[in-house]
């Protein structure tokens, strides 16, 4: 089967850097795909990596290592906003379900 | 360009009814999917549908099942209603049968009495 560890809770100061990681047990798949998701809110679509090696989008950057079987989302700047919960997922060749989410990480930024 | 809409976005329903749910994706979108989100087992997927089709099928029971309509609008039901069930139920959408970037709507709370 599939499985995807992330820590649950992470607390991090506003204007830091925060790694979020993400190690998988998978035997295919390919990409992972990172989403962010408020209290209450709808989780939101932040990054994807189809190959090995880092993307970056603004003040988040992803990063995969195939041959390690892990991956991080990158936060830089941190801002209060940036306090919310933080899924990766890993879009697999096969199988009943094309995506699994790992449980998700509680980000907290304080001042 | 509208997002994903979900309606109704809270119910509360008594255990043995059943439930329909019903998502309308982003226009141009073809690839809908959901998902079920509880504090214990996460995001959960429950099935994809794609051109009228469901292409996949999560582990759930059968008493989860849905549908999708020719203008890419869903839907899900779920017969005989257990406490279980409780939880919030998350549509998605995307431009094709590759879910690495879907867009979801802000979900159905389904409370089961």
């Amino acid at each position: 089967g599939q499985s995807l560890e992330q820590p649950s809770e992470v607390t991090a100061v506003e204007g830091a850097i925060v790694q979020i990681n993400c190690t998988y047990q998978t035997s295919g798949f390919y990409g992972l795909s990172w989403y962010q998701q408020h209290d209450g809110g709808a989780p939101t679509f932040l990054s994807y990596n189809a190959l090995d090696g880092l993307e970056e989008t603004g003040r988040f950057s992803s990063f995969l290592s195939r041959s390690d079987s892990y991956g991080y989302l990158l936060l830089q700047e941190l801002q209060m906003k940036d306090s919310a919960s933080y899924f990766c997922a890993v879009l697999l060749h096969s199988g009943n379900t094309p995506l699994v989410f790992g449980k998700g990480t509680r980000l907290s930024v304080i001042a | 360009k509208a997002g994903v809409t979900q309606t109704p976005r809270y119910l509360i329903k008594t255990r043995g009814q059943q439930v329909t749910l019903s998502c309308s994706p982003i226009s141009g979108h073809r690839s809908v999917s959901w998902y079920q989100q509880t504090p214990g087992q996460g995001l959960q997927f429950l099935f994809e549908y794609f051109s009228e089709t469901q292409r996949n099928k999560g582990n759930f029971p059968g008493r989860f099942s849905g549908r999708q309509f020719s203008n890419s609008r869903s839907e899900m039901n779920v017969s005989t209603l257990e406490l279980g069930d409780s939880a919030l139920y998350l549509c998605a959408s995307s431009l094709d049968s590759g879910p690495y970037e879907q867009y979801f709507g802000p979900g159905t709370r389904l409370t089961v009495t």
